[in-house]
């Protein structure tokens, strides 16, 4: 059974700075991996989708790259803003057609 | 399109009553999937259906939570008796329903059920 694997858990910084997040996953074979994002009391919003034949993708500020073999993506925000502040969650598709998630990140960035 | 559209938004009901979720995809998606959403153990799928089968229910607790496509717009999740541990937002998502294939993967805003 797949594993994700988020960290950290949780992340403050002030507004401006560049931060990275983490995810790990036990099967290397996989399709593509999907981050999204959460704010409070809503729903998931898609950022990012890289497909396995990928390295990374680009979205604005936002980065993220993915090295199947080592089982590893990253998620880079480039000058963070207040507005940044939710939860981040990566995930990747099972071998059917559903979802496993990590337990997210939450991000705090402080004006 | 309106997106993925779930019902209620908000739910509180008293232990032991029946609880009915619904959920309209997203149209032209043939694959419609439950999740949970817990603090202590994150998003977990519960079901999936495509092309309104069933696929995979193993996620699903026990014999008191059930699931019904019984037409490609729309499904619903149903609780019957509610215990308080159900207590968790109940995301519903659709897709195009392509093996590992995350494109057109959109979720709905959930809904937060409360048993007391």
């Amino acid at each position: 059974k797949q594993e994700v694997t988020q960290i950290p858990a949780a992340l403050s910084v002030p507004e401006g700075e560049n931060l990275v997040l983490n995810c790990s996953f036990t099967d290397s074979a996989i399709y593509n991996l999907q981050w999204f994002r959460q704010d409070p009391g809503k729903g998931l919003t898609s950022l990012l989708l890289i497909q396995s034949s990928q390295r990374e993708q680009t979205s604005g500020r936002l980065n993220a790259s993915l090295d199947k073999s080592s089982g590893r993506s990253t998620l880079y925000i480039a000058a963070s803003q207040p507005g940044d502040s939710a939860t981040y969650l990566c995930a990747v598709p099972n071998s059917g057609y559903a979802l496993n998630f990590g337990k997210g990140t939450s991000l705090l960035v402080t004006p | 399109d309106a997106g993925v559209i779930q019902s209620p938004r908000h739910e509180v009901t008293e232990m032991g009553q029946e609880v009915t979720l619904r959920c309209k995809p997203i149209s032209g998606h043939n694959s419609l999937f439950w999740y949970r959403q817990t603090m202590m153990r994150g998003l977990e799928l519960l079901i999936y259906f495509n092309n309104n089968v069933p696929i995979d229910d193993s996620g699903m607790p026990e014999d008191r939570f059930s699931a019904k496509m019984p037409n490609a717009s729309f499904s619903t999740l149903k609780i019957q008796p509610s215990e308080p541990r159900d207590s968790a937002v109940y995301f519903c998502a659709s897709s195009t329903g392509r093996t590992g294939d995350l494109r057109g993967y959109t979720f709905g805003s959930g809904t937060r059920l409360t048993v007391v």
